[in-house]
């Protein structure tokens, strides 16, 4: 099994739906990360959690909510599904210096 | 806020080359750098790490190296391969429980 799991690993929705992205990881860390990538504009932050309680916004929060249901589970949220929203996510975990990406989920808004 | 830049943007180059790709963050003020290797469509794939104290870090055919005094980091690929191609990432942190900030990327492809 992966370290950090992302479901589903493809996902097309319709503009205004709600969707949720998972996460989970094995690694027994407790800082677990959400990123989202766009062709020539790099990996941005959407939001971060350092533990169960500790939940921060990132860069690009805007449109996005999160969940910490446990240390090994990390949910993002879109409530209203927007195609510029349209994207690779990507979960991440790390202790220290290590980080660990799962395979990302790529999200298409139609 | 720290910046990460990373060019050019892709590369192409014969196979057996060896090669230097660059990476430049504007806040010298750094805990550690990291290279990351991204295959298409897919997640990221950790390289090498340097902390702010090393200069340098190796991995087989990898070379990675920093100075922080001008905000440089460069990944040297030794004896390149077509399974050398992918998209390699630089990113930066701030501090020991900080997030990495990103540079775009250089996409390398490999040429039989």
């Amino acid at each position: 099994d992966a370290d950090v799991t992302q479901t589903p690993r493809n996902r097309i929705t319709k503009t205004g739906k709600r969707i949720m992205l998972e996460c989970s990881q094995t690694k027994g860390h407790d800082r677990m990360y959400w990123y989202r990538q766009d062709p020539g504009l790099g990996l941005r932050l959407i939001y971060y959690s350092f533990d169960v309680k500790d939940i921060n916004k990132g860069e690009i929060s805007d449109g996005y909510s999160v969940s910490r249901q446990a240390q090994a589970k990390f949910s993002l949220s879109l409530e209203s599904a927007i195609p510029n929203q349209t994207a690779l996510y990507f979960c991440a975990t790390s202790e220290g210096y290590g980080y660990t990406f799962g395979s990302g989920t790529r999200l298409t808004v139609v | 806020k720290q910046e990460v830049t990373q060019i050019p943007a892709a590369l192409s180059v014969p196979e057996g080359e060896n090669l230097v790709l660059n990476c430049s963050f504007t806040d010298s003020a750094i805990y550690n750098l990291q290279w990351f290797r991204q295959d298409p469509g897919k997640g990221l794939t950790s390289l090498l790490l340097i902390q702010s104290s090393q200069r340098e870090q190796t991995s087989g055919r990898l070379n990675a190296s920093l100075d922080k005094s001008s905000g440089r980091s460069t990944l040297y690929i030794a004896a390149s391969q077509p399974g050398d191609s992918a998209t390699y990432l630089c990113a930066v942190t701030a501090g020991a429980n900080s997030k990495l900030t990103f540079g775009k990327g250089i996409t390398l492809s490999v040429r039989p």
